[in-house]
């Protein structure tokens, strides 16, 4: 079993929807969560990230955490065709810098 | 402009040819890694470097190499690559305490 599992995808919606994209994990280690999103042909770009549980929010982006049921969800508001991307989520414990990455869920908003 | 840039960004090799993959990057960033793209996969960390002359090994270290002489550069090496090497690589660069990781571009590697 992987330490991260996240849904490939591709998930496809209409400009205008939310999306909802999650991750569950099984390490009651992990502390910090974050998610990258990587466009074609580019490197992963920090998105959000969370300390513990609780939810953040940054514009039409919102991070939840729920440590409890070891799960980790980003939703997107009103998605744009810029949002097409592959999202990764990532989680790591406290101290040392390691990051264990999921697979990545690829995003396709139509105009 | 603060970035990570690896070279070369494509490359076909074949099996045995000794390669190497440079990484640098200019934000004075204590730790850097290399992990590799594979569908269904995900990223794995291979290689890992807390500070210069400090390295250890990742999750997938088989078939690879590291050095950090420098703090700004860090050099990925396949001795004797295979057709299982074939993946997409990314370096990153942190400093130590930040959750933001900066990737490089990535160099995407065939071994025929």
């Amino acid at each position: 079993q992987k330490e991260v599992e996240q849904d490939p995808g591709p998930l496809s919606v209409p400009e205008g929807a939310i999306v909802s994209l999650n991750c569950t994990y099984s390490n009651s280690a992990f502390q910090y969560f974050m998610w990258y999103r990587q466009y074609s042909r580019k490197g992963p770009e920090l998105l959000m990230y969370t300390y513990s549980s609780g939810n953040k929010e940054d514009g039409r982006f919102t991070a939840q955490v729920d440590k409890s049921s070891k799960y980790i969800s980003l939703f997107i508001r009103d998605s744009q065709p810029s949002d097409s991307a592959t999202y990764l989520c990532a989680m790591r414990g406290t101290g040392f810098q390691k990051l264990v990455f999921g697979t990545g869920t690829r995003l396709l908003v139509s105009p | 402009e603060a970035q990570v840039t690896q070279n070369p960004r494509y490359l076909i090799t074949v099996t045995g040819k000794k390669l190497t993959v440079t990484c640098s990057q200019n934000m004075n960033h204590e730790y850097m890694s290399w992990y590799r793209q594979d569908p269904g996969l995900g990223l794995r960390q291979i290689y890992y470097s807390m500070n210069v002359e400090v390295t250890d090994k990742g999750d997938v270290p088989e078939g690879y190499k590291v050095s950090r002489k420098e703090k700004r550069n860090f050099p990925l090496i396949l001795e004797s690559p295979s057709p299982n090497q074939t993946s997409l690589y990314f370096c990153a660069s942190t400093n130590r305490g930040h959750n933001e990781q900066f990737f490089g571009p990535g160099t995407r590697l065939t071994v025929l």
